[in-house]
C-alpha cells in the first residue's frame, strides 16, 4: 500500500498571501488529522476530517480551515500569513477502528 | 485535558548498547493508547510501537520495547542492540479512545554514536 503522500513539499510565501496544502491518506483510510510542527510550539493538532466532515478542531485561529473530498483526499488552507505560520505541517490518517495515525512526510512551509 | 511529558531533551548511547527514553503522561481518562514515534532528520514520522491502556502486558516490536506503568501514568521506551538508524527525534503521543486528537510530548533526541 502507498503510504500517506503530501504535496508540495517545499513552499515559500509572503506575509499576507494565502496557501493551500494537500494530503492524501493511505488506500482505504477516510479519517485525515493535520498536525503543526514548530521549534517553539512542538507538535500540535489542528484538526480532523472524516467522510468529509471535520471532527475534531485545535486551538487555532480561523484563518487556518481545510476540506476533505470524497475520496478523502485532504486540503489545509491558511489565509493571510503571518511569520508565524512558518512551520512544517504534517498530516495523517488512520483507518476506521483503529487509533495508529501514519503520517505524511510533511510541507515545509516558510513566510517572509 | 491530557498532557504529555517528556524530561530528556537530548540521549546518546553507544552502538549495541540500550538507551531508555522517559515519558509520564496525565489524564483523567480509563481508555487510551500510547504510542511512541521516530522522527529521523528527515522529518518523516514513523509509528515505532504502541500500547492499549487496557492491555497489561508491554508492547514489544523487535527491539523496541515499553514499560508502561498505568497508575504510575508513565510510558518508557526501550531500545536495544542501538543502531546508527535509530538516530532520531522521538516522540512520545497520547490519544483517547473516545477522539483522535493525537497529543505529543517535547519529543527526546536520540544520537547513536559509533
Amino acid at each position: 500500500k502507498a503510504g500517506v503522500t503530501q504535496t508540495p513539499r517545499y513552499l515559500i510565501k509572503t506575509r499576507g498571501q494565502q496557501v493551500t496544502l494537500s494530503c492524501s491518506p493511505i488506500s482505504g483510510h477516510r479519517s485525515v488529522s493535520w498536525y503543526q510542527q514548530t521549534p517553539g510550539q512542538g507538535l500540535q493538532f489542528l484538526f480532523e476530517y472524516f467522510s468529509e466532515t471535520q471532527r475534531n478542531k485545535g486551538n487555532f485561529p480561523g484563518r487556518f480551515s481545510g476540506r476533505q473530498f470524497s475520496n478523502s483526499r485532504s486540503e489545509m488552507n491558511v489565509s493571510t500569513l503571518e511569520l508565524g505560520d512558518s512551520a512544517l505541517y504534517l498530516c495523517a490518517s488512520r483507518g476506521l477502528n483503529s487509533y495508529e495515525q501514519y503520517f505524511g512526510p510533511g510541507t515545509r512551509l516558510t513566510v517572509t | 485535558a491530557q498532557t504529555v511529558t517528556q524530561s530528556q531533551p537530548e540521549m546518546s548511547v553507544q552502538e549495541a548498547e540500550t538507551v531508555t527514553l522517559s515519558c509520564t503522561y496525565d489524564t483523567s481518562e480509563n481508555n487510551y493508547y500510547l504510542f511512541w514515534y521516530k522522527q529521523p532528520p528527515s522529518r518523516q514520522m514513523i509509528l515505532v510501537i504502541r500500547q492499549e491502556a487496557y492491555k497489561q502486558q508491554n508492547a514489544t516490536e523487535n527491539r523496541f520495547s515499553v514499560n508502561f506503568q498505568k497508575a504510575a501514568k508513565s510510558f518508557s521506551l526501550k531500545i536495544s542492540d542501538s543502531q546508527l538508524g535509530d538516530t532520531a527525534m522521538y516522540f512520545c503521543a497520547f490519544v483517547q479512545t473516545s477522539g483522535s486528537r493525537l497529543t505529543f510530548g517535547e519529543g527526546t533526541q536520540l544520537t547513536v554514536n559509533p
